[in-house]
C-alpha cells in the first residue's frame, strides 16, 4: 500500500533550526511537496522536489533521497509564525498526491 | 490571498438536510479538487476534474455528489449525511491535473458539522 510517516508533533525553540522528516512509499514517484498550514486556515506550498538533493527557499529548505525514500523540511531561525503544521505529501504514478497526517510544529520562546 | 474561495466557512446541517459547498478559483487553472480533511489524519482527496470532467472519484459515498460547470467553479452537493462525515472540507486548484509538478492551491475550507 502507499503510505507517508512524519513525526505528529515537534518542539522548537525561537531563532534555532529545525527539521521535519518524512518517509513515503507510493506506487511510482512523481515528486514530493511540502505544505504548511496554520490552525484554521488552508495549506500553502513550500516547495516541491523531484530530483535527489536540497533545494533552499529563504529560510525554508527541502531535501529529497529517492533512493530511500525519504524527505525532510529545514526551517532555519525559527520565528513564531512558523507554529503550524507541516504536510508532507507524495505523487505517484497516477499524478495523485498521498498525505501525511502532517507535523504540528510548536514554537516556544 | 490563494485565489481560491469557499463558502461557506461553516455549516451545521442535520442527517437530512441537503445543501451544497461552493468553491471559486480566479487564478485560471485547469483542475480542480475536493479534499475531506479530518483531525490528526491526511488529507483524503474525494474527486479531481480536469478541464471540466471527473477523472478521479476515489470511493467515496454517493450521499456527496460533485459538480464543475466550468473551470473556475465547484461545487460539493450533501445530502443525507453521518455524524462521521463532519470534517473540513477543502478545495484546491492547481494549471493541470495528471501531470508533475504543479502544485496546489488551497481555499480556506468549509468546517462541515453534522448532527
Amino acid at each position: 500500500g502507499q503510505n507517508i510517516d512524519q513525526p505528529t508533533e515537534m518542539t522548537a525553540t525561537e531563532g534555532a533550526i529545525v527539521q521535519i522528516n518524512c518517509t513515503y512509499q507510493t506506487s511510482g514517484f512523481n515528486g514530493l511537496f511540502w505544505y504548511q498550514q496554520h490552525a484554521g486556515e488552508a495549506p500553502t506550498f513550500l516547495s516541491y522536489n523531484v530530483l535527489d538533493g536540497l533545494e533552499e527557499k529563504g529560510r525554508f529548505s527541502s531535501f529529497l533521497s529517492r533512493s530511500k525514500g525519504y524527505s525532510y523540511l529545514l526551517l532555519k531561525e525559527l520565528q513564531m509564525k512558523d507554529s503550524a503544521s507541516y504536510l508532507c505529501a507524495a505523487m505517484d504514478s497516477n499524478y495523485q498526491l498521498i498525505w501525511g497526517a502532517g507535523t504540528k510544529l510548536i514554537i516556544k520562546p | 490571498e490563494t485565489g481560491v474561495t469557499q463558502t461557506p466557512r461553516h455549516l451545521v446541517m442535520g442527517m437530512t438536510n441537503k445543501k451544497s459547498l461552493k468553491c471559486e478559483q480566479h487564478l485560471g487553472h485547469n483542475a480542480m479538487y475536493w479534499y475531506k480533511q479530518s483531525a490528526k489524519k491526511p488529507l483524503e482527496l474525494m474527486f479531481v476534474y480536469s478541464l471540466e470532467e471527473r477523472v478521479e472519484n476515489n470511493s467515496v459515498p454517493s450521499r456527496f455528489s460533485p459538480e464543475c460547470p466550468n473551470s473556475s467553479h465547484l461545487f460539493l452537493h450533501l445530502h443525507t449525511l453521518q455524524p462521521e462525515d463532519s470534517a473540513l472540507y477543502l478545495c484546491a486548484s492547481s494549471q493541470k491535473a495528471g501531470s508533475g509538478g504543479y502544485e496546489q492551491y488551497f481555499g480556506p475550507g468549509t468546517r462541515l458539522t453534522v448532527t
